[in-house]
């Protein structure tokens, strides 16, 4: 059971907008720690996609956008297109265990 | 081009040893904190362990604390994970990544390799 809860799946037509959510306690997100959100595609290593809770690396296109409020992040994407089809994870930092992970969404482009 | 390539993986017995090895290049490898996060089959990712810039610093996940043993080497650009005691369930593909900035707390991961895989079975 990871430390920061997800929704194991979402779905979305292309062109809709799709938010995927990520909780956690006192004791990482609503500690103050960042959130970081990673894309991973069939196969291949996770890519960062929003660091400092709403900050998109260079060449990640501004579909993506990132929020956190109290002990929740979210991660919203509009304009879904097919190739947005992947496995999402949100990441912080706890007090004890450290570097804490989500369980990972998968998001299905309808 | 900034790379990160694992090696070391393969088939164990539980309870034997391994040692998986990441060469860094196209940054200044010795300026990073440098993690371990591992991947089930079909499952999750997993942050395994952590070292700063000068090893001054080192973490690990509960559940393979007291058995894996990471270190680094900066003058070759290389991150390393001594895994010991094995058992099934560290049977993952391990990836090594960067850490995105300079200062010493939390941080995402930047640049991650294409992973190693661990599989530990009679």
């Amino acid at each position: 059971q990871s430390v920061l809860t997800q929704p194991p799946s979402v779905s979305g037509a292309p062109g809709q907008r799709v938010t995927i959510s990520c909780t956690g306690s006192s004791s990482n997100i609503g500690a103050g720690y960042d959130v970081h959100w990673y894309q991973q595609l069939p196969g291949t290593a996770p890519k960062l996609l929003i660091y400092g809770n709403s900050n998109r690396p260079s060449g990640v296109p501004d579909r993506f956008s990132g929020s956190k409020s109290g002990t929740s992040a979210s991660l919203a994407i509009t304009g879904l297109q097919a190739e947005d089809e992947a496995d999402y994870y949100c990441q912080s930092y706890d007090s004890s265990p450290g570097v804490v992970f989500g369980g990972g969404t998968k998001l299905t482009v309808l | 081009e900034v790379q990160l390539v694992e090696s070391g993986g393969g088939l164990v017995q539980p309870g034997r040893s391994l040692r998986l090895s990441c060469a860094a290049s196209g940054f200044t490898f010795d300026d990073y904190a440098m993690h371990w996060v591992r991947q089930a089959p079909g499952k999750g990712l997993e942050w395994v362990s952590g070292i700063s810039w000068n090893s001054g610093s080192i973490g690990y996940a509960d559940s393979v604390k007291g058995r894996f043993t990471i270190s680094r080497d900066n003058a070759k650009n290389s991150l390393y994970l001594q895994m010991n005691s094995l058992r099934a369930e560290d049977t993952a593909l391990y990836y090594c990544a960067k850490k995105r900035g300079l200062w010493s707390g939390p941080d995402a991961f930047d640049i991650w390799g294409q992973g190693t895989m661990v599989t530990v079975s009679s």
